[in-house]
């Protein structure tokens, strides 16, 4: 079964820092691009970083870049993302999703709550 | 940036049809992708580059794309295809990837 399973979520302080892990199975991970996707409280979807099969390409959301990388094990079927000087907005819902352009598998997410 | 606008929500009865609109500036030059999101779970690829279904979607669901608008179509309604609808693309000009506002779909 293809299944993607994310964890680290959890609650930090403003200015803090959190990294976030999706561990993929049941197909070829280091094939594939991959991706997070946030969802505020209420709120829509918000595409936040992007990474190649082989790291070659890395993308990031204006409104994380500088504060937030994307990084992946091929070897350990695994994806992260590093989250620094997190702030309240960056509270939300955390996605990794499968593929490049349409994200066909996505994880159920991780919790990431910004508060002091 | 890249924006997509779609209305914030659609009534359509059972069994009737429900079209969701996705309007962006010559996005009809784009793929577009489709998700249904209900509540509490993750996201759902159910149309992608324009008008393609992944296995296991319904052929009830089906899209289109042309000019400034991009078109969800669902047929014969069901209870179950109440949720939220987003439409992507992907950006070349800014390599951003962008989501639409959602449009919440409700089944009278």
């Amino acid at each position: 079964e293809v299944q993607l399973v994310e964890s680290g979520g959890g609650l930090v302080k403003p200015g803090g820092s959190l990294r976030l892990s999706c561990a993929a199975s049941g197909f070829t991970f280091s094939s594939y691009s991959m991706n997070w996707v946030r969802q505020a409280p209420g709120k829509g979807l918000e595409w936040v970083s992007s990474i190649s099969s082989s790291s070659s390409y890395i993308y990031d959301a204006d409104s994380v870049k500088g504060r937030f990388t994307i990084s992946r094990d091929n070897a350990k079927n695994s994806l992260y993302l590093q989250m620094n000087s997190l702030r309240a907005e960056d509270t939300a819902v955390y996605y990794c999703a499968k593929g490049i352009h349409a994200f066909d598998i996505w994880g159920q997410g991780t919790m990431v709550t910004v508060s002091s | 940036s890249y924006v997509l606008t779609q209305p914030p929500s659609v009534s359509v009865a059972p069994g009737q049809t429900a079209r969701i609109t996705c309007g962006g500036n010559n996005i009809g030059s784009k793929s577009v992708h489709w998700y249904q999101q209900k509540p509490g779970q993750a996201p759902v690829l159910v149309v992608h580059d324009d008008s393609d279904r992944p296995s296991g979607i319904p052929e009830r669901f089906s899209g289109s794309n042309s000019g400034n608008t991009a078109t969800l179509t669902i047929s014969r309604v069901e209870a179950g295809d109440e949720a939220d609808y987003y439409c992507q693309v992907w950006d070349s000009s800014s390599d951003h990837y962008v989501f639409g506002t959602g449009t919440k779909v409700t089944v009278l």
